[in-house]
């Protein structure tokens, strides 16, 4: 059964360090995702991307954060100058298309620490 | 404004005993879905169900059922003869539709079932 990849499962990096984060979606999908949970606490949307194009971002979705389909497979998301309260887990997600009715397959996550 | 509200924190029940997980949600969309999520100790996030607005039939599948009712805006889970294994956080979302224009998941705050042997 096709499913969604993330690496690393665990970055840990230091305050200030640029971290890419990267994700294999399934490959006749479209839509691809980024989620975040810091620890302890619900899981919240960051941005969608549709056809090399942001299609929806949220306010935690600063300039720090940017995405990016590099090539046919894979989907990063990039924080350029992490922060202590950028340690969450982090997950990528894709779904055929853009609509509800669609439905997101998550992966598996990578937890950042940042120290 | 999209919303879910998961007022339970925690549950603890001892195994064998049924457990509800409420879930209440606002939306503005007509067309809508709403999903639960397990998620164990490990982390990750393991799909339960989907059920689209316009589908209140409630659903069984083996020991879990859900309760769909738009007219109190719940969409609640059961676990009948709970087990330790059920023991994680139960996450509810809710997906919007044209009306809003996203499609992007909200999710509820969760709640952490502790399950007694």
């Amino acid at each position: 059964e096709p499913e969604v990849t993330q690496t690393p499962s665990h970055q840990v990096t230091q305050m200030g360090q640029e971290v890419i984060l990267r994700c294999v979606p399934i490959s006749n999908h479209l839509y691809f995702y980024w989620y975040r949970q810091i620890l302890g606490q619900k899981v919240e949307f960051l941005v969608s991307f549709y056809n090399n194009e942001i299609s929806e971002k949220s306010e935690i979705f600063d300039d720090q954060f940017s995405v990016e389909r590099p090539d046919g497979s894979n989907f990063t998301l990039k924080i350029r100058s992490t922060k202590l309260e950028d340690s969450a887990m982090y997950f990528c997600a894709s779904s055929e298309a853009g609509l509800g009715s669609n439905e997101q397959f998550f992966g598996p996550g990578t937890r950042l620490t940042v120290l | 404004a999209q919303k879910v509200t998961q007022a339970q924190t925690e549950i603890s029940v001892v195994e064998k005993e049924d457990v509800t997980l409420d879930c209440v949600y606002e939306t503005r969309d007509t067309t809508y879905y709403l999903f639960w999520y397990k998620q164990p100790p490990s982390g990750e996030l393991v799909f339960l169900i989907r059920r689209n607005s316009f589908d209140e039939q409630n659903e069984i599948s083996g020991r879990y059922s859900w309760n769909f009712q738009k007219s109190t805006s719940s969409f609640n889970f059961t676990i009948t003869a709970s087990q330790v294994v059920d023991s994680a956080v139960y996450f509810c979302a809710l997906s919007g539709g044209p009306t809003s224009g996203t499609y992007k998941y909200i999710f509820g705050t969760g709640t952490r079932l502790k399950v007694l042997a």
